[in-house]
């Protein structure tokens, strides 16, 4: 069965830190995609980037990066020299692309920025 | 280029009343989804779709019915609207396959108030 942790409710992050918030998923899919979204107060979810479980390399997107560590099933989303437009929800996401063929989510992480 | 389309975006219903909540896609996705999202928590899935003619359960079916006659529109029936169905409702679309164009896209939600 798949499964998608997220075990930080809440943040909160100076402007222009960084930041890293957890996500730790369990499949026994050999082949699978993560996601993760981010859901501002207006209540859309846009995209942010993506890892399939056979990229070599860890996904980077602008000030997005995924620490994807394999072995121990985590796909941590940091966000480099945070702002106050980041503050919003955070979603983690998988698909297991042998099986299910269903995106299944985290319960998110609420991040606020202070300035 | 319309994307993932939902309606209504609010329905208020009486206990017992039922309604379809209607999604429609442009982009020739073979899978759809419908989640719903309680305040302040993550996305539960309630139906998907593979294709047209193929739904599926998923973690949270109870109360709701899902048909997908074709490739564009996935409509979710609630039938005997329960307080406990209050909820916003995503409708979303994604390539089949795998890799990085299997990411979802998503309507813009529909709130949902039983009372």
């Amino acid at each position: 069965a798949q499964k998608i942790t997220q075990t930080q409710p809440g943040m909160f992050v100076q402007e222009k830190e960084a930041v890293t918030l957890d996500c730790t998923y369990d499949t026994s899919d050999p082949s699978y995609g993560l996601f993760w979204y981010k859901q501002p107060s207006s209540g859309e979810m846009i995209f942010l980037i993506y890892q399939g479980s056979y990229d070599q390399q860890n996904a980077t997107e602008g000030r997005y990066s995924l620490n994807f560590q394999k072995a121990r099933k985590s796909a941590n989303l940091v966000i480099s020299a945070s702002q106050l437009g980041d503050s919003a929800m955070y979603f983690c996401a998988m698909m297991c692309y042998s099986s299910a063929s269903k995106i299944i989510f985290g319960s998110g992480t609420r991040l606020s920025i202070r300035p | 280029n319309a994307g993932v389309t939902q309606t209504p975006k609010f329905r208020i219903l009486k206990i017992g009343q039922s309604m379809t909540l209607q999604c429609a896609q442009d982009m020739n996705h073979n899978y759809m989804y419908w989640y719903r999202q309680d305040p302040g928590m993550g996305l539960k899935l309630i139906y998907y779709s593979v294709g047209a003619g193929i739904t599926d359960k998923g973690e949270v079916p109870n109360g709701y019915n899902v048909s997908r006659s074709t490739t564009e529109d996935f409509p979710l029936r609630l039938e005997l609207a329960a307080p406990s169905q209050t909820s916003v409702y995503f409708c979303a679309s994604s390539y089949s396959g795998r890799g990085r164009n299997t990411e979802a896209f998503f309507g813009q939600g529909t709130r949902l108030t039983v009372v």
